[in-house]
C-alpha cells in the first residue's frame, strides 16, 4: 500500500518554464489538497478538491492550475514559473466528510532559477 | 493577524525532558485540532487528533484543547532523540469548508 505518491521529487526550473506535478493516491480517499511549505510560513493551501472533476482554490492559488480527472489523481500545473514559486509541494488526502485524517506524500522540492 | 500562530523555535531539549509545544488560534468555529510530526525532508504524519475541548492521551503524547483560551498544547514526557522533527499545529471547523489551517510548526531538538 503506497498511500500518496508525488512524482517528480525533485525539479529544476528556469523562469518561465512549464511543468505539472503528479500525486497518485491508492486509498480511493475523494478529498485532495495540494500544499506549499516555505520557511516561516507553514503549510499553505494551494487548490483542493473533493472529489473527481471538482477543484477549488485555497489560500495561495495564482499562478498554479489543477486538475482532477481520475479520482487517483491530482496534478499541479505551473505555467509559467517563477522564482517565488520555489517551494517544497506536498500532496495529501483524505476521507469524505468535515475532519479525517490528512496522509501526505513525501514532497516534491522545485527550484524556480 | 494568523487564524494560527506557533512559535517556530528552534526548541532543544535533553533526553528525558518533558516538552511543551502551543499554538494559539483566534477561529473560535475551529472544532477539531491535530498535531502532526514532520521529520526532516518527508510529509507531515498525523500525531494527536482531539475533538473540542479537553485533554487526549496516547502514551508519551498529551494533548489539551482549552476552547476559552483559544490555546492548545501537546505535552511530549521522557522524551528521546527520535522525538527530534517540526511539530505542526492543524484545525479545522465543521462548516464544510472541508480545510484545515496549519501552524508554521515548531522545530524540535531533543538532545542525548
Amino acid at each position: 500500500n503506497a498511500g500518496v505518491t508525488q512524482t517528480p521529487k525533485f525539479r529544476v526550473l528556469k523562469t518561465g518554464q512549464s511543468m505539472t506535478l503528479l500525486c497518485a493516491q491508492d486509498m480511493n480517499h475523494e478529498y485532495m489538497y495540494w500544499y506549499r511549505q516555505d520557511p516561516g510560513m507553514g503549510l499553505r493551501l494551494i487548490h483542493y478538491s473533493v472529489g473527481e472533476g471538482t477543484t477549488a482554490k485555497g489560500e495561495v492559488p495564482d499562478g498554479y492550475n489543477v486538475s482532477r480527472l481520475k479520482k487517483q489523481n491530482f496534478l499541479l500545473g505551473l505555467e509559467s514559473a517563477a522564482p517565488s514559486q520555489t517551494s517544497v509541494y506536498f500532496c495529501a488526502s483524505r476521507i469524505t466528510g468535515t475532519t479525517g485524517e490528512l496522509f501526505f506524500g513525501e514532497g516534491s522540492r522545485l527550484t524556480v532559477l | 493577524q494568523k487564524e494560527v500562530e506557533q512559535d517556530p523555535g528552534p526548541l532543544s531539549v535533553p533526553e528525558g525532558a518533558i516538552v511543551s509545544l502551543n499554538c494559539t488560534y483566534s477561529n473560535s468555529a475551529f472544532q477539531y485540532f491535530m498535531w502532526y510530526r514532520q521529520y526532516s525532508r518527508k510529509g507531515p504524519e498525523l500525531l494527536m487528533y482531539t475533538y473540542s475541548s479537553g485533554n487526549k492521551e496516547d502514551g508519551r503524547f498529551t494533548a489539551q484543547v482549552d476552547k476559552s483560551s483559544k490555546y492548545i498544547s501537546l505535552f511530549i514526557r521522557d522524551s528521546q532523540p527520535s522525538d527530534s522533527a517540526t511539530y505542526l499545529c492543524a484545525m479545522g471547523s465543521p462548516s464544510g469548508t472541508y480545510k484545515y489551517i496549519f501552524g508554521t510548526g515548531t522545530r524540535l531538538k531533543v538532545l542525548a
